[in-house]
């Protein structure tokens, strides 16, 4: 049973297009990210929700827009991709707003724009 | 000066080796610590919390000094299997957002 599960787990687009990567966890957590891990391996934060209110977004590009449905999921879509869109990202979640207990991440899309 | 730093390394150790690897995190009023494990094209995944009097884990000790803004990681008795990336991890203030900064993770290579 994965705790948080991305999908895609690859995806390669070319310039231009518009994709979307999806999250789900199972955990009964209340809030959920969004994470940017780029070729240098810094992980960034994008986007959090809890309970499907948007609590954290961080300077990214409008071409990102996040969406939950509910709490136990949060999408990721982009529009217009670019070279520099090319990372891995993460979802992630965690009980409550706080940061007690950490987070449970998910597997990780690898997105390749070429 | 970055939020959360740590020296990318990479730690060569052999097996068996003991090795600590330290953190600095620039806002004082960060109140929620950890270190996480990222394994080669993995997920992070929360190795341990950090406590104000400092923890421990098996082999892994964790400690924290508020006042020099610090956070060190020790491990004893190196496996093959401790090769990975561990980031340290704060909370990003005050704010209750639930936001963590991560370090960029320091590479730790344990050889035979």
């Amino acid at each position: 049973d994965t705790a948080v599960s991305q999908t895609p787990k690859y995806l390669v687009t070319q310039m231009g297009n518009d994709k979307s990567i999806k999250c789900e966890q199972n955990l009964g957590h209340d809030t959920m990210y969004w994470y940017k891990q780029d070729s240098k391996k810094f992980l960034k934060i994008m986007f959090s929700y809890n309970n499907k209110e948007l609590i954290i977004n961080e300077t990214v590009p409008n071409r990102f827009s996040p969406k939950s449905p509910d709490k136990a999921h949060l999408n990721l879509h982009i529009n217009s991709l670019e070279l520099g869109d090319s990372a891995v990202y993460f979802c992630a979640s965690s009980q409550g707003r706080g940061t007690n207990y950490g987070y449970t991440f998910g597997s990780g899309t690898r997105l390749t724009v070429v | 000066r970055k939020e959360v730093e740590q020296d990318p390394g990479p730690f060569n150790v052999p097996e068996g080796a003991t090795v600590a690897f330290n953190c600095t995190y620039s806002n004082s009023a960060s109140q929620s610590f950890f270190w996480y494990r990222q394994d080669c094209r993995k997920e992070p995944k929360l190795l341990m919390s950090v406590y104000s009097s400092g923890n421990e884990d098996g082999r892994f000790t964790a400690q924290l000094n508020r006042a020099s803004q610090y956070i060190s990681l020790l491990i004893r008795d190196s496996k093959l299997s401790d090769s990975a990336t561990y980031l340290c991890v704060v909370n990003g203030g005050k704010s209750n957002t639930g936001k963590l900064i991560f370090g960029q993770g320091t590479t730790l290579q344990v050889k035979p």
